[in-house]
């Protein structure tokens, strides 16, 4: 079946470790996003790609890094340096930018920094 | 940037009534999507729907991009509709989707 998969779904880790949360598509779209859902909230853009070997910062990319070195994979990497990484994040992606089409979401990974 | 509001914030409702939630936008819009967040979090696309009207079952939407504001009718609600709802909006020339702030919607037996 064609989808978004985030893995792991669930993961904890000490504080000052670096994590890194998978994103594969198998939809053959461009543009792939990452975005941080907090309890309550709205979510919010970290970085988005709209297409391989480019991406962008969003609204709150301080603290994350990302790397889209193939078309299905936009791997996020919470640092050390993100202040609260305690979080909901959440990959989607889209044919090409969110301009022209609907974006689809995976199920997400729920990151606790212990 | 663009201001996305969403009313009523929470909203409880007995299994079988219709509801109405309302999505504001700020400035003119590109792409408007509408999403039911589920108890584990995952958003299922409800609607693209950056201008007219589309219906899918019990749900239907419209928006009237000129007034800048969408609609989500539910209808016959039942238990399994509880959840979140977002609407999601795209500017001219925007490249991020920015969410609202969402509706709570709770539906009791």
């Amino acid at each position: 079946d064609g989808g978004i998969t985030q893995s792991p779904k669930y993961l904890f880790r000490k504080e000052g470790q670096n994590v890194t949360l998978s994103c594969e598509q198998n939809l053959n779209h461009d543009a792939m996003y990452w975005y941080r859902q907090d309890p309550g909230q709205g979510l919010r853009l970290i970085y988005y790609s709209q297409i391989v070997n480019d991406f962008q910062k969003g609204d709150i990319a301080e603290g994350y890094s990302v790397s889209r070195e193939k078309k299905e994979s936009f791997p996020l990497t919470v640092t050390s340096a993100q202040k609260n990484p305690t979080a909901f994040y959440l990959c989607a992606s889209s044919i090409q930018g969110p301009n022209t089409g609907e974006l689809f979401f995976g199920e997400g990974s729920r990151l606790t920094v212990l | 940037g663009i201001q996305v509001e969403q009313s009523p914030p929470d909203l409880i409702l007995q299994e079988g009534a219709n509801s109405t939630l309302r999505c504001n936008f700020s400035d003119s819009v590109n792409n408007l999507q509408w999403f039911h967040q589920n108890p584990w979090g995952q958003l299922i696309n409800l609607f693209y729907i950056p201008s007219g009207t589309k219906q899918n079952g019990r749900l239907s939407a419209t928006t009237v991009a000129t007034e800048r504001y969408s609609l989500l009718y539910i209808s016959s609600s039942q238990t399994t509709d509880s959840g979140v709802y977002f609407c999601a909006v795209v500017t001219g020339g925007g490249n991020k989707l920015t969410f609202g702030t969402g509706t709570q919607l709770k539906v009791e037996l």
